[in-house]
């Protein structure tokens, strides 16, 4: 089966600017979970979807990120305004219910 | 509240001794535990998880509540065991996880 997709691979912005990134989860998949990894730490969990429902977003910085997941398949999520503190690799997994994640290769963030 | 600790950032060993990743896990209920891999240039990836009781290319957890530890061992480290490994934590009923900082090993030949 084909994996999770995500785009871009790599993107270099400066401090307030915004970007967005693209998840693509696997056929049927109707969990998709977006996970922001820091340089030297674990994934940690910043939001997750149930079909097009938000389920959990407590860890969202609300006040610049925002996520969506239009007709339950695709999401996206947007940084506006970027900042220094959110270079990153961004995770976007998919999964069925409680069954295994699988995860994308992510998208590596540099702000500058 | 949910927190899973990895001691160790870096391990490394040599081909053919035994290896050992330390994971301890703080939660007040009955937790499901998770050993994620990530090779060299690779998706991170499942390798097993506690309910399984299963062996994955060599490599075994068992889930201690007393100790609230969840240790990855394998008998026999080789070269293609290297990667960077992560422990996780789920919640009852929750689909999250939580993640330790991980651990890179290197096996040296």
């Amino acid at each position: 089966e084909a994996g999770v997709a995500q785009s871009p691979r790599y993107k270099i912005i400066e401090k307030r600017q915004s970007v967005a990134f693209w998840c693509n989860p696997i056929s049927g998949h109707a969990t998709l979970y977006w996970y922001q990894q820091i340089l030297g730490q674990g994934p940690k969990l910043l939001i997750q979807f149930q079909n097009n429902g938000v389920v959990d977003d407590s860890q969202l910085p609300k006040d610049r990120f925002s996520a969506e997941r239009l007709k339950g398949v695709d999401s996206t999520l947007k940084i506006q305004p970027a900042k220094l503190e959110d270079s990153a690799v961004y995770l976007c997994a998919s999964s069925l219910d409680r069954a295994e994640q699988y995860f994308g290769p992510g998208t590596r963030l540099t702000v500058t | 509240a949910q927190r899973v600790t990895q001691p160790e950032k870096l391990l490394s060993v040599f081909k053919g001794a035994p290896v050992e990743l330390k994971c301890n896990y703080s939660y007040s209920g009955s937790p499901e535990l998770f050993w994620y891999v990530q090779y060299s240039r690779q998706r991170l990836q499942l390798l097993l998880r506690h309910i399984s009781r299963e062996s994955i290319k060599g490599f075994t957890a068992d889930l201690n509540k007393g100790e609230t530890s969840f240790h990855l061992k394998k008998p026999f480290a080789q070269e293609e065991d290297s990667a960077m490994y992560y422990c996780a934590l789920r919640g009852q009923g929750a689909q999250k996880l939580v993640f330790g900082q991980g651990t890179r090993l290197t096996i040296n030949p």
